[in-house]
């Protein structure tokens, strides 16, 4: 079965860090793109990160940039979040997630998700 | 930064048709994605590439992209398609998505 499964959850106080890890399976993780999408509690979807197939192209959104690294390791089909100076607006479900894209065409969906670690920043 | 826009809520009666939409600047001229997403669980793509279905995933799920509006379409809504439903587009190497909509099937 393809599945992915994060771990590395946690609480952390304000201006700590974390690292989630996302393992995955069933699938040749090295062709694809990766991504860790967040959900606050009780808010929509926020995308991070992407990460391309080989880690050449890294991209995040705008509120976690400098803060954030996304990575891989397609040897042990892992994906990875470093997270820095942590925020209490950091605090969400971080889910991973597979990506589907093409060069040159206006797309990117996720079709294979993980059920989410939790991350609460609080003192 | 691109945006996408969704009503926050729509309400459809058992066996009618719901509709979603998605709206963003010249959203039409790229392709658009939609998630279904029930209380405690994850994400679930149910329409991608505008229009396509992956598998498993029901026919009465449909969706269409034209102009400034996606829309995602459910046929016969059943009981267990009430959740939340979210549209995503990617834009200058950006994943957006929008704020979804609670669809409430009564």
């Amino acid at each position: 079965d393809v599945q992915l499964v994060e771990s590395g959850g946690g609480l952390v106080q304000p201006g700590g860090s974390l690292r989630l890890s996302c393992a995955a399976s069933g699938f040749t993780f090295s062709s694809y793109w990766m991504s860790w999408v967040r959900q606050a509690p009780g808010k929509g979807l926020e995308w991070v990160a992407n990460i391309k197939q080989d880690g050449s192209e890294k991209y995040y959104v705008d509120s976690v940039k400098g803060r954030f690294t996304i990575s891989r390791d397609n040897a042990k089909n892992s994906l990875y979040l470093q997270m820095n100076s942590l925020r209490a607006e950091d605090t969400a479900v971080y889910y991973c997630a597979r990506g589907n894209y093409q060069q040159g065409y206006y797309y990117y969906y996720m079709d294979v998700w993980g059920k989410g670690t939790t991350v609460t920043v609080s003192s | 930064s691109y945006e996408l826009t969704q009503p926050p809520s729509v309400s459809v009666s058992p066996g009618q048709t719901a509709s979603i939409t998605c709206s963003g600047d010249k959203l039409g001229d790229k392709y658009a994605c939609w998630y279904q997403q029930k209380p405690g669980q994850s994400p679930v793509l149910v329409v991608y590439q505008d229009s396509k279905r992956p598998s498993g995933i029901p026919e009465r799920f449909s969706g269409s992209n034209s102009g400034n509006k996606a829309t995602l379409t459910i046929s016969g809504t059943q009981a267990m398609d009430e959740a939340d439903y979210f549209c995503q587009a990617w834009d200058s190497n950006s994943v957006v998505f929008g704020g979804g909509t609670k669809l409430t099937v009564l």
